[in-house]
C-alpha cells in the first residue's frame, strides 16, 4: 500500500551493526506495527504501538526495540545485529475502529 | 497465545478448478480472522475478513466459513485464475494482537 512506506527497502549489514528501520505512514492511522516474515513461519509480530505513548512487545520482541516518534513513524532498531535476524520485515497501521491492517512493502534485511 | 495452523502449505490447480485453504486457532478469544493475499516483492493485502459473529461470508470468487465451535476457518476460491497465484495467509485476532498461519502457496496452472 503506498500510504504506508519503508526505508530502506534492502539493506546488508555485518554482526554487531547497529540497524535501524523505518516506517512512515499518511492514513492518519493511530495503530501501527512491526512484523518479520521467514519462510514456513509466516509473518510474526515484533511489537505494536496504539498511540505515541504506547509500546507493546509481541510475539518476538527479543534483540529489537521500537520508537514511535509521531502518529505518523514507528521505527524498528536492531541494537546488535546477529545473523539469524536476516528476515523480510514489514511494517502496518490500523485504525481504531477497524481491524484491517495495511501493510508497507517490506525492508530485506540480511545480516552477515 | 495464540496459535494458528494453516493447510496445505503448497497447493496447486488447474485454471478454473476451486482451491479450499484450512486455518485452525486456539484461542477461542480470538473475534477477527482475517485473509491476506501476499504477491512477489510486495506486502500481504486484505482479501476477505469474517468476524466470530457470523458464519460465512461472499465476496465475488472468495468465500470464507468459520466454525467457532471447531475454531477453523477456510478460505474458498472459485473459477480459480492465474491471477490468483500468490501466498495466502490466514490469521486470529483479539484486541489488535494478530497471529499469522504460516502461509499457503496457491499456483494456478493455465
Amino acid at each position: 500500500d503506498a500510504d504506508v512506506t519503508q526505508t530502506p527497502r534492502n539493506r546488508i549489514t555485518k554482526t554487531g551493526k547497529r540497524i535501524m528501520l523505518e516506517c512512515s505512514q499518511t492514513k492518519g492511522h493511530d495503530r501501527m506495527y512491526w512484523y518479520r516474515q521467514d519462510p514456513g513461519l509466516g509473518l510474526r509480530l515484533i511489537y505494536y504501538s496504539f498511540d505515541v505513548k504506547d509500546i507493546n512487545k509481541g510475539e518476538i520482541s527479543d534483540g529489537y526495540s521500537v520508537s514511535r516518534q509521531a502518529q505518523a513513524k514507528f521505527s524498528l532498531s536492531l541494537e546488535s545485529a546477529i545473523p539469524n535476524q536476516t528476515a523480510l520485515y514489514f511494517c502496518a497501521t490500523s485504525d481504531p475502529g477497524q481491524n484491517e491492517q495495511f501493510f508497507g512493502p517490506g525492508t530485506r534485511l540480511t545480516v552477515l | 497465545g495464540e496459535n494458528v495452523e494453516q493447510h496445505p502449505s503448497t497447493l496447486s490447480v488447474q485454471e478454473g478448478d476451486s482451491a479450499v485453504i484450512k486455518c485452525t486457532y486456539s484461542d477461542s478469544a480470538s473475534n477477527y480472522f482475517p485473509w491476506y493475499k501476499q504477491e512477489l516483492g510486495k506486502g500481504p493485502q486484505l482479501i476477505i475478513d469474517i468476524r466470530s459473529n457470523v458464519g460465512e461470508k461472499k465476496d465475488q470468487r472468495i468465500a470464507v466459513t468459520l466454525n467457532k465451535t471447531a475454531k477453523h476457518f477456510s478460505l474458498h476460491i472459485t473459477e480459480t485464475q492465474p491471477e490468483d497465484s500468490a501466498v495466502y495467509f490466514c490469521a486470529a485476532s483479539m484486541m489488535g494482537d494478530m497471529r499469522f498461519g504460516a502461509g499457503t502457496r496457491l499456483t494456478v496452472k493455465p
